[in-house]
Formats: C-alpha cells, structure tokens, sequence
C-alpha cells in the first residue's frame, strides 16, 4: 500500500525559506502513470495546489507561487521536495503531499497526513 | 484560472438521508472533475473522479454525476462516518483548482 510522509519544520520565519519533503514507501516514485504534487491548506480554509514534479524531474508549478517555489526529486531515495522562498503569515498552512495521476482525470491519490507549517517570528 | 463553486458552504442531514452536493465551474470543464471527503485534521481522501468513476475502495452510496459546468456528488443513505467536508476539484486545465468545500453536519 503506497504511502506519502511529509517532513520539515514547522515553523519558519518570515522572509526565509520553507523546504518540505516527502517520502513515498510501498511504492516506487519511478512508477510509469504519475507525477507528485503538493496542495497545502491554511488553517480552517480550502485546497490550493502549488505544483508537482515528474519522475525525471519536470517541473509544473501554480503560477500563483512560480517566483518562489523550487521542487526536486530524488529517486534514490524515493523522495520529493518542495522549497518555498520568501514567506509571510499568508503561507502558513497544513502542506500535503500526494501521488498525482497523469491521465486526464489528473486525480491526487493518496495523501500523506500533512504537515502544519507556520510562518511566524 | 478555473473557479469551482460548491453549494450549500453547509448542509445538515440526518443518518439514512439522501444529500447532494453541487460544484459549478466558471467555464466547461468537460468531465474533469474529481471529488474529496477530508475528515478534521485529516488529509482529503478520493472519492470519485472523472465526474463519476467510484474510486476503488469507496463505498457504492457514493456516486457523481455531470458534465460541462455542474457536477454533483450524491450520498444516497447518510451513514455516522460520512460526516465531513467535501471538496470538488477541476483536472480540465493548469493550475488544478478546488471547490471551497461544503461541511456535511449531523442534524
């Protein structure tokens, strides 16, 4: 059974960089058919994706969030990673990873738990 | 970008009720459209995509419907665990956006 982890700080200050990582077990992020993403959430708030990244690393990126976001892969070690430049109050919420399907459904399935991260000083 | 509307924000049903949830797209979306369950401080969970495939492991009351720019989710008999908050989610074009979610109550 595939499962996502995220990892990383929980609190970051403002104007600093926020880098998140998630590691996928049960499963090969080399699989053929997916991409993974992020979406995050602030507290008490809806879904916002901020982008995903291909086994080769091809990157898609919400243009919402383009100039600060930066991810990576690391198929060695079957993990991804997001950072994210900059960051104020507004970026404080609950980050997800998750495995993103290619097919025109482009479903996200499953999640890892999630992870609350905080802007604050 | 695609914005997704779902109505009611809030609904409240008894156990054994019938509920339907809808998702209006501010442009077709043709079939694109996902659904999610999330339960407090846990992650969204799959329920149904491409408008009406049932996600392998969910159960049958589940079932979604449309095309074009309405879409709905129907819970045919309310059971305790659906008690929850649903979101819609558009695949048609990038970025991938989402409903604001409709919060499902006990009455």
């Amino acid at each position: 059974q595939l499962q996502l982890q995220e990892s990383g700080p929980g609190l970051v200050k403002p104007s600093e960089t926020l880098s998140l990582t998630c590691t996928v077990s049960g499963g090969s992020i080399s699989s053929s058919g997916y991409f993974w993403a992020w979406i995050r959430q602030p507290p008490g708030k809806g879904l916002e994706w901020i982008g995903g990244i291909s086994k080769s690393g091809d990157t898609y990126y919400n243009p919402s969030l383009k100039s600060r976001l930066t991810m990576s892969v690391d198929t060695s070690q079957n993990q991804f990673s997001l950072t994210l430049s900059s960051v104020t109050a507004t970026d404080t919420a609950v980050y997800y990873c998750a495995r993103w399907d290619t097919s025109s459904s482009q479903w996200f399935d499953p999640w890892g738990q999630g992870t609350l991260v905080s802007v604050s000083s | 970008d695609i914005q997704l509307t779902q109505s009611p924000s809030s609904l409240s049903a008894s156990v054994g009720d019938r509920v339907t949830i809808a998702c209006r797209a501010s442009q077709s979306i043709a079939s694109y459209s996902n659904w999610f369950q999330q339960k407090p401080g846990k992650a969204p969970k799959l329920l149904i995509y491409a408008a009406s495939s049932l996600q392998s492991g969910v159960p049958s009351r589940f079932s979604g419907s449309g095309s074009g720019t309405d879409f709905t989710l129907t819970i045919s008999s309310l059971q305790p665990e659906d008690f929850a908050t649903y979101y819609c989610q558009q695949s048609y074009s990038s970025p991938p956006t989402f409903g604001q979610g409709t919060k499902l109550e006990i009455k």
